[in-house]
């Protein structure tokens, strides 16, 4: 059965800073991966979706790349805003079963 | 146009009520979700309907009702629900079902039940 980590479960950092959040999957059977991000008590909103296919996807200061055999996918923020405070999920598009699981999130706040 | 509207934004309701949640969604997709997410939790998948039929039942409790009406629509009738039940309940749809597409989401149903 797919199990899906997002590591850290938190992390603050100073405005202007380059981060890094990660996801891992231990079945890398996927088609998919989608970031998205997620506003206290608000819906999901797409960030970028990376075909297995893919090594990586970029949108202005967002890069998110994806190692299927090692089973990991990193999410790469640039020059962090204090707007970028949300909650990050991976969501890992799978190939068997249900073939739709999230992580747990990773909670970001930037400091001004 | 690339958006899933649900209706109502907010619903209190008594643990003896009936209700329903609504997902539209004009983007031709052919594959509708239901996903309960709890409070600091990931969103959990309830159902899937794939071509107006519901192909993914993940074991809930019978006092959550899906109905897809059309291609466009679906449902989500409440009845007897408990106060375990609150939560954000959010419709997402793509252009086939499983992990091979996209997802899309809407902005969710806050659900209290009191």
């Amino acid at each position: 059965k797919q199990e899906v980590t997002q590591i850290p479960a938190a992390l603050s950092v100073p405005e202007g800073e380059n981060l890094v959040l990660n996801c891992s999957f231990t079945d890398s059977a996927i088609y998919n991966l989608q970031w998205f991000r997620q506003d206290p008590g608000k819906g999901l909103t797409s960030l970028l979706l990376i075909q297995s296919s893919q090594r990586e996807q970029t949108s202005g200061r967002l890069n998110a790349s994806l190692d299927k055999s090692s089973g990991r996918s990193t999410l790469y923020i640039a020059a962090s805003q204090p707007g970028d405070s949300a909650t990050y999920l991976c969501l890992v598009g799978g190939q068997a079963g249900t073939a739709l699981i999230f992580g747990k999130g990773t909670t970001l706040s930037v400091s001004s | 146009d690339t958006e899933v509207t649900q209706t109502p934004k907010h619903l209190v309701m008594g643990m003896t009520n009936k209700k329903s949640l609504k997902c539209e969604q004009h983007m031709g997709h052919r594959a509708m979700y239901w996903y309960k997410q709890k409070a600091k939790k990931p969103p959990e998948l309830m159902f899937v309907y794939s071509y107006e039929k519901l192909s993914i039942n993940e074991s809930v409790p019978s006092r959550f009702s899906p109905e897809c009406p059309n291609s466009s629509l679906l449902n989500l009738h409440l009845h007897a629900l408990q106060p375990e039940d609150s939560a954000l309940y959010l419709c997402a749809s793509s252009q086939g079902s499983g992990g091979l597409y996209e997802q899309y989401f809407g902005p969710g149903t806050r659900l209290t039940v009191t």
